[in-house]
């Protein structure tokens, strides 16, 4: 079965700090997908990014990052030099399968406050 | 170009009632589906559907909770005699073929 663990409930940084949000997963597929939401307080799930099993770059976008390693089930997130606007709730998720089009499997989700 | 939208926004219902959501896709994506998140669960996928094939209806709770989807576009979620613990809010998504999901502003239900 699939699951995706966000160990870290809450994080509170000050502005301009960088912060890492952490995701681990299990899946027995050898096939699957990842992803980052953002859920800011107005509650619309807002797509980041997706990423499938055979593709272990990392990736930058701006000021987020993201680093996946396969060798510790891991796909984190970093967003540098933190704004208020980044405070949301973050969600990792996973989609199992060579479609990459099932139900996601999310992680409990990262509460991030970025204060002033 | 417009999103997902869902109706209504906010839903309160007696428990026992029946309920129904409404979702509308971003237009042209063939596959939709449908979530809850409420506090003590987290966010749970409940059903998918994509073009005309049979939904994956594995992350349905119970049989009390239906969907369907009409002509490839529009579905509706039907929760048949709701109970307090059915008191979430109902996230519906869509995506193209094998693309990235994007997500509606959802339905809070609350069952009194």
């Amino acid at each position: 079965a699939q699951k995706v663990t966000q160990a870290q409930t809450e994080i509170s940084v000050v502005e301009k700090e960088d912060v890492t949000l952490d995701c681990v997963y299990e899946t027995r597929d050898t096939t699957y997908y990842l992803f980052w939401y953002k859920q800011p307080p107005s509650g619309e799930l807002v797509f980041l990014i997706r990423r499938n099993s055979f593709d272990e770059q990392n990736e930058i976008s701006g000021r987020y990052s993201w680093n996946f390693q396969k060798s510790t089930s891991s796909f984190n997130f970093t967003i540098t030099a933190s704004q208020v606007v980044d405070s949301a709730v973050y969600f990792c998720a996973l989609s199992e399968g060579r479609r990459g089009a099932d139900g996601l499997t999310f992680g409990k989700g990262t509460h991030l406050i970025i204060q002033p | 170009g417009a999103g997902v939208s869902q109706s209504p926004s906010n839903k309160v219902t007696e428990k026992g009632k029946d309920v129904e959501l409404r979702c509308d896709p971003i237009s042209g994506h063939t596959a939709l589906y449908w979530y809850r998140q409420s506090l003590g669960q987290g966010l749970e996928f409940l059903i998918y559907f994509q073009g005309n094939s049979a939904p994956d209806k594995s992350g349905l709770p119970s049989d009390r909770f239906s969907a369907e989807r009409t002509g490839g576009s529009v579905s509706t979620l039907t929760i048949q005699r709701t109970q307090q613990e059915d008191s979430a809010v109902y996230l519906c998504a869509s995506s193209l073929a094998l693309r990235e999901q994007y997500f509606g502003p959802g339905t809070r239900l609350t069952v009194t």
